[in-house]
């Protein structure tokens, strides 16, 4: 069965700290991997897209690496702020549907 | 359009009424999934459009719920009968592609079943 997870559930931090949230599939056939933020009572944001050759990806503070041999993504926040504040979703991509995790909720404090 | 688009935002509905839910995808995607998300809940895949081909349907709950896309394009889920087991956020995707491209939610409709 494919499956996801993410570890932390929950991330509560000061601002300006460095953040890293970490995701783990089971099935290794991926086509991609795939970063979201979602804020309450909002849909999904589109933060990162690693496709299953590539190692890693960066936007801005926000940097993601994928290992697939060994079922792993790490999502690294650099100098978190307070708008940073959100659930962070994981989403692996097998070719018919995205399977998700159940997310990090995030909380900066200023 | 700009982005995908689903309407209504939110939908209250009596118990044993029908109810659709329209999502507008972006502007040439061939590919768009339906996924529903329950309060404090992970997202669930419901269903999942390529082009013309068949749709994967594999995640629908019960034959109460069905989905069409209408000229590759606009696509509508419909829930028969609601329960207030279906209260949830029905969100919708798309992307250009089946594999390798990025996909893009709107931003959901919030049912609620009374």
């Amino acid at each position: 069965k494919q499956e996801v997870t993410q570890i932390p559930a929950a991330l509560s931090v000061p601002e300006g700290e460095n953040l890293v949230l970490n995701c783990s599939f089971t099935d290794s056939a991926i086509y991609n991997l795939q970063w979201f933020r979602q804020d309450p009572g909002k849909g999904l944001t589109s933060l990162l897209l690693i496709q299953s050759s590539q190692r890693e990806q960066t936007s801005g503070r926000l940097n993601a690496s994928l290992d697939k041999s060994s079922g792993r993504s790490t999502l690294y926040i650099a100098a978190s702020q307070p708008g940073d504040s959100a659930t962070y979703l994981c989403a692996v991509y097998y070719g018919q549907n995205f399977v998700f995790g159940p997310g990090t909720r995030l909380s900066v404090l200023p | 359009g700009a982005g995908v688009s689903q309407s209504p935002s939110n939908k209250v509905t009596e118990k044993g009424k029908d109810v659709e839910l329209r999502c507008d995808p972006i502007s040439g995607h061939t590919a768009l999934y339906w996924y529903r998300q329950r309060l404090g809940q992970g997202l669930e895949f419901l269903i999942y459009f390529q082009g013309n081909s068949a749709p994967d349907k594999s995640g629908l709950p019960s034959d109460r719920f069905s989905a069409e896309r209408t000229g590759g394009s606009v696509s509508t889920l419909t829930i028969q009968r609601t329960q207030q087991e279906d209260s949830a956020v029905y969100l919708c995707a798309s992307s250009l592609w089946v594999a390798g491209t990025e996909a893009f939610f709107g931003q959901g409709t919030r049912l609620t079943v009374v």
